[in-house]
């Protein structure tokens, strides 16, 4: 299985600032016959499943604040969260689709300074 | 609105059985893949099955193949998974989740989430 790596686990951010979090596959996600990379983020709030925010990497869903962005390929990307919002606070969640057996990252904790 | 409603969940015994339905509404439930993924606090997210909008493929994880049976009758809107064997590590809340590529293909990634249905194995 292909095994995904977050970091930090946890990160504490000042309102308005900006949060950054990476994902890391033990290989690439980056399909070259379509050049897609099949990696999508997820945030999760307390209580509540996770939802989906970026998909391919770096499109964003429908109805997704534009101050969520995804980046990166192969085996490196990023969220980004311009601006930090009260709302943003959760745990956020890389995961691949490059293999018929999905796996997640460990997931990475989100809090306001 | 999309909603998908979880339930068959409960406390059994190591050994024991259980089938979980999730209910399916606000989307053309046969033109979806469908997909179970369990979360614990220690393992976190855990994908363990899906299957395609017919029901014509399936797709089972390693740790759930043999045990577990996914399956949907697209003419009642609802996923099941049948959970055979079960284990004290197989306590869990359970997610059933849409596919969000509407071609019914199964890619792996999700526009919705259940609430979940928690699953207890013990004795």
């Amino acid at each position: 299985d292909i095994v995904m790596t977050q970091s930090p686990d946890s990160l504490a951010v000042s309102l308005g600032e900006r949060a950054t979090i990476n994902c890391k596959s033990s290989q690439s996600v980056l399909y070259s016959s379509n050049n897609r990379n099949y990696l999508a983020w997820y945030q999760q709030k307390p209580g509540q499943p996770p939802k989906l925010l970026i998909y391919w990497a770096s499109t964003r869903e429908s109805g997704v604040p534009d101050r969520f962005s995804g980046s990166g390929s192969g085996t490196d990307f990023t969220l980004t969260i311009n601006s930090l919002q009260a709302e943003d606070v959760a745990v956020y969640y890389c995961q691949q689709y490059y293999t018929i057996s999905l796996t997640f990252g460990q997931g990475t904790k989100v809090e306001a300074k | 609105e999309v909603q998908l409603l979880e339930s068959g969940g409960g406390l059994v015994q190591p050994g024991g059985s259980l089938r979980l339905s999730c209910a399916a509404s606000g989307f053309t439930f046969s033109s979806y893949a469908m997909t179970w993924v369990r979360q614990t606090p220690e393992k976190g997210l855990e994908w363990l099955s899906s299957i395609s909008g017919t029901g014509g493929s399936t797709y089972y994880a390693d740790s759930v193949k043999g045990r577990f049976t996914i399956s949907r009758d697209n003419s009642k809107n609802t996923l099941y998974l049948q959970l055979n064997s079960l284990r004290a590590e197989d306590t869990a809340i359970y997610h059933c989740a849409k596919e969000r590529d509407s071609s019914g293909h199964y890619y792996g990634y999700f526009d919705y989430w259940g609430q979940g249905t928690v699953v207890t194995v013990s004795s």
